[in-house]
Formats: structure tokens, sequence, C-alpha cells
């Protein structure tokens, strides 16, 4: 299976902070690559796909980059409601396999 | 709108049996796979299982491979999981999420149910 490592695994920021967050495949994966955004007691929500495709009705402060096995996941200036925990996917064969999260936690 | 509904969790003991069900509506649900991802409360998403549209294709994670089985009622608009040989380890919150593609399948799951919880405990 492929294992895919999120760094970090948490950290705290302030509102108006532009955030990366880091996923690694452990081998090539394209750009079969997803990010969810998961908040408390709620499902996981779609925001990019393809590593870089916006999902249709995410705000633009979301950007995916990266091919191959790095990737990065960018909230361009963090609000409020961006606090939560954030998952990245690949699909590139089975089994599915997502990140161990990554917490981004209000400073 | 389009809306997923999870039902069916519950306690159970370990080496049991439950079958969870997955309402759709708001969309075609013979167009689109949809995916079974689960949850221990505090941790990481681990994928479960995924069904074709029209259900000819599945596919399972080897945790549960023999055990779990994925399939649909395109008449009904619902999925099911039949959960059986239940272990602690399968205690988790367990969602039904659309596949975002109706041409192809994509492993991409655009909207998610609210889940529901299984508890595999004596």
């Amino acid at each position: 299976a492929i294992r895919m490592t999120q760094s970090p695994s948490s950290f705290s920021a302030s509102t108006g902070d532009r955030v990366t967050i880091t996923c690694r495949a452990s081998q090539n994966i394209s750009s079969n690559l997803a990010w969810y955004q998961q908040k408390p007691g709620k499902a996981p929500n779609v925001l990019i796909h393809a590593a870089s495709t916006l999902q249709s009705g995410v705000p633009s402060k979301f950007s995916g980059s990266g091919s191959g096995t790095d990737f990065t996941l960018t909230i361009s200036c963090l609000q409020s409601e961006d606090f939560a925990t954030y998952y990245c996917q690949q699909y590139y064969n089975y089994p599915l396999t997502f990140g161990g999260g990554t917490k981004v936690e209000i400073k | 709108e389009v809306h997923l509904l999870e039902s069916g969790g519950g306690l159970v003991q370990p080496g049991g049996s439950l079958r969870l069900s997955c309402a759709a509506s708001g969309f075609t649900f013979t167009n689109y796979a949809i995916t079974w991802v689960r949850q221990v409360p505090g941790k990481g998403l681990e994928w479960v299982a995924t069904i074709s549209g029209n259900g000819a294709d599945t596919y399972y994670a080897d945790s549960v491979k023999g055990r779990f089985t994925i399939s649909r009622d395109n008449s009904k608009n619902t999925l099911y999981l039949q959960m059986s040989g239940l272990r602690a380890e399968d205690t988790a919150i367990y969602y039904c999420a659309k596949d975002r593609s109706d041409i192809a399948l994509v492993y991409v799951m655009d909207v998610w149910g609210q889940g529901t919880t299984v508890i595999v405990s004596s």
C-alpha cells in the first residue's frame, strides 16, 4: 500500500497567516492526490483534487501543488473557519490511502 | 440538494454482524460510485470499500476483505455495507461518500454523509 505522510501533524497559526501543509507519498502517484478539510464532529469536505484543481465552491484561498511524491496544500489567508484538520488522499491505486492528518489550531 | 444519510450503526458483540445503509438523494444515484470510509474518533480516515455505479465492481481494504460486503440497490437509491465477523478494531464512525465523477470512477469523494457509529464490544 502507498503510505501517505503529512507534516506537520499539528501546528498553531494566527488569523491572516499563510500556511502550508506537506504530504509525501511513498511512491510516485503522479497527480492523483486530493485534499480534504474536516471540522470537529463533521464529515470531511474535499478541497482539491488532481493535486491542484480546486473543487467547485471551494474558496480560492486554498491551493494545491506538487506531483510525483511531494505535495503541498496552502491556505493564503487563514480565517477562523479554516481551523480544522486537513487530510491528503492518494487515488493512484488500491488501497486508497489517507495521510495521518494535520490539525491547524488557533495561536 | 445532494444528500447522503447513513443508518444502522450501533453496539455489537465481537464476532457479530451489522448492516449499514446509506440513503442517497438529489442526484442520479446509478451514475456514481460510492465509497465507505471509516474513522476511529480522534484518529485518521481509513478507506473501507467502493462500489461502482452499476454495482458490477467492488473493491475492499485488506482489513475487511472477506468479512464486509458492499452492495447497492439502485431502485431504492441505497447503498449497503454488510459487516460480519466484527472485531474491536472495526469500532469507528462509518461514512458513505459519493464519487465526484459520473463519467469514470475517480476515487475523490465530493459529498459525504454525516456518519453512523459502530461499536464492537462485549
